[in-house]
């Protein structure tokens, strides 16, 4: 069975522009959540999409958004990017809205110049 | 505010030595305690994950400890390999009431470097 998939690996862009990254759970997985991990440091809860609700939301700006379709993968978008966006983006997806069995993706590495 | 401490910051050790890692946290009440192993440029990958009431679980070489009245954990190495360099990242669930979700609390990690 595929783990949890996320698009793009990399991506580089610029002050101001705008990025969407992708993740797919694992197969019947509902949950998914979002985390930014700065370099050096610990990941940051952003989001969790359970059936396709947020159901939580971190410490973030309104630049921040998420989204989750009706197969569970997800989108995370981020408008007006800045210097400081740049990190390792990590999405976990879960069977159940709170629960143990968290599985990361191997996160998508977005750098903006 | 809750937080989730973690030392050393680095560690480097010999092949097939033992190492100790700590984690010191904040967060009340809490759920579980996990730990989880990040290779460089990787998703964390979990080790362990303990509830208040477990002092002990294995996973092979890896042996977590937790003691709930000092918030205290710690991670165990034993017989170090190469493949046992990585970042090794604790993380603290709160309970499920407060608990909004996933949305789970991360110390910073400690990175080991096993050296040949």
């Amino acid at each position: 069975d595929a783990g949890v998939t996320q698009s793009p690996t990399h991506l580089i862009k610029t002050r101001g522009q705008h990025v969407t990254l992708r993740c797919s759970p694992i197969s019947g997985h509902k949950s998914v959540s979002w985390y930014q991990q700065v370099l050096g440091q610990g990941p940051q809860f952003i989001f969790q999409y359970y059936e396709k609700e947020e159901r939580g939301r971190g410490n973030f700006p309104d630049r921040f958004s998420a989204r989750q379709f009706p197969n569970y993968s997800s989108e995370l978008n981020v408008n007006a990017l800045l210097l400081g966006d740049s990190a390792l983006y990590l999405c976990a997806s879960s069977p159940e809205r709170v629960g143990k069995k968290l599985f990361f993706g191997s996160g998508t590495q977005l750098s903006v110049l | 505010k809750n937080q989730v401490e973690q030392s050393p910051q680095s560690l480097i050790i010999l092949e097939g030595k033992n190492c100790t890692l700590q984690c010191n946290y904040t967060v009340s009440p809490f759920s579980n305690l996990r730990w989880y192993k990040q290779d460089t440029g990787r998703g964390p990958v979990s080790l362990t994950i303990m509830t208040f009431s477990e002092n002990t679980k294995s996973n092979g070489r890896y042996t977590a400890t937790l003691d709930a009245d000092t918030k205290q954990s710690s991670l165990h190495i034993t017989a170090s390999q190469l493949s046992d360099s990585a970042s090794y990242i604790c993380v603290v669930s709160p309970s499920p009431e407060r608990a909004a979700g996933n949305k789970l609390t991360f110390g910073g990690g400690t990175r080991v470097l096993v050296k040949p």
